[in-house]
Formats: structure tokens, C-alpha cells, sequence
């Protein structure tokens, strides 16, 4: 399995609550994801990154903001948080553009 | 408007025999697409791919079938196992300007219940 962590495994928080989830690596891939997984919509893509501060928006980024401030950690930054944030986050990995991304465990994240 | 289609939410299989899942796409930009399996409280562990200049790829149990006419791929698993029980996603991508990063862009999921 890929070296991927995600810190806390699970959350509850209130609305406009500043939250920020980790996801580390210990493979030294360029590229990092943040995922939300939806019932009936699958995982949509939140923000990614191509490398040390450079991220750029997927589907679904409102809301949200990312940092990398080093190869091995890819942060998600929720400024205040709403209860349509309410989800489970994946955070995923892969060494080439186009290769295969490997997936993080998940957050839970409750907001009340 | 969802780019990726997977009309089944469930398909029950009995052990041993043949399970097929189906994913339909509609954007003709994508050019690679991955199978993926989730377990509960798991992230997805990937599968299986293609190529899109493929029209199959097999690996043990698992083939994909790729029809780019249609616009729709497909897992077969041949054969079935009760540990095989799980939430498949279909994905596809496309190459995008920013770092060459591909972007995933994933079905809804189908669970597959394997019978004993």
C-alpha cells in the first residue's frame, strides 16, 4: 500500500468553524488530490497539487482552500465550515501526470 | 451534468459466476479510464485501466472492455468471490494545461454483492 495518512480520521465541528485536514505521504509523489465522496455523486475532485505551492481548483472548490508547503503534506482548509460540507475527504497520490492515483484511508467530517 | 454514468447503484452475482459493471461517458476528451474498488471506512484501491488507443485490457479476474463508439466501458469479473463484495467506481481522464496533472473524474459507484 502507498505510504498515505490523513489526519483526524474523523471530526464533528460546528458551522463557521475554521477546519483544516492533512494528508501526508511517505512516497515522495509530485502529484496530490483532495476528494469528496457524496452519495450518488461518486468523488468529486475538491483542489489538487502539481508540486511545492503550485495547486490549482477542481469540480468542486468553493469553499475550500489547499496549501503544500512541502512535497510530503497536502493541506484542506475549510474557512468556515457548512453543513453541506459534510462529507468524507479522500486525499490521493501519484508519482506521473496520467499514472494511477492511490487513495488515502478518508476523513469523516460532521458539521453541525 | 455528470461526464460519467453508472446506472446501476447494485448488481448481485451468485459465487463463480461472471459479474459485469457497466460506466457510461459522454465527454470524448477522455482518454484514460480506471476501475476502482472500495471496501467500507476504506479509501479506493485501484484496479484495473485502459487506454483509450485499447479496446481491452485483462488482469486475472478483471478485464475491462473499452468501446469508444459507445462511449461506455466495462469490468467483467470472471470468477465472481464473496471478497470481491464492494463499491466499484468507473473514472476517466483527460490531460489538463496546469503541470500536466490529470484531473478523475468518477461514476457514482455500483455495489456488488457476491452470494455464497
Amino acid at each position: 500500500d502507498a505510504g498515505i495518512t490523513q489526519s483526524p480520521r474523523h471530526k464533528v465541528t460546528e458551522t463557521g468553524t475554521p477546519v483544516t485536514l492533512r494528508c501526508h505521504q511517505t512516497e515522495n509523489h509530485r502529484y496530490m488530490y483532495w476528494y469528496r465522496q457524496d452519495p450518488g455523486h461518486g468523488l468529486r475532485l475538491i483542489h489538487y497539487s502539481y508540486g511545492v505551492k503550485d495547486t490549482d481548483k477542481g469540480e468542486v472548490s468553493d469553499g475550500y482552500s489547499v496549501s503544500r508547503s512541502k512535497t510530503e503534506d497536502f493541506l484542506l482548509t475549510l474557512e468556515s465550515a457548512t453543513s453541506s460540507q459534510t462529507s468524507v475527504y479522500f486525499c490521493a497520490i501519484s508519482d506521473r501526470a496520467g499514472n494511477e492515483q492511490f487513495f488515502g484511508p478518508g476523513t469523516r467530517l460532521t458539521v453541525l | 451534468d455528470q461526464q460519467v454514468k453508472q446506472n446501476s447503484p447494485s448488481l448481485s452475482v451468485q459465487e463463480g459466476r461472471i459479474s459485469i459493471l457497466n460506466c457510461d461517458y459522454t465527454n470524448s476528451m477522455f482518454d484514460y479510464f480506471l476501475w476502482y474498488k472500495k471496501y467500507p471506512a476504506e479509501g479506493p484501491t485501484f484496479l484495473i485501466s485502459i487506454s483509450s488507443i485499447k479496446d481491452k485490457n485483462e488482469d486475472g479476474r478483471f478485464t475491462v472492455f473499452l468501446n469508444k463508439s459507445a462511449k461506455h466501458l466495462s469490468l467483467h469479473i470472471v470468477p465472481s468471490q464473496p471478497g470481491d463484495s464492494a463499491v466499484y467506481f468507473c473514472a476517466a481522464s483527460n490531460s489538463v494545461s496546469s503541470g500536466s496533472a490529470r484531473q478523475l473524474t468518477f461514476g457514482s459507484g455500483t455495489q456488488l454483492t457476491v452470494l455464497p
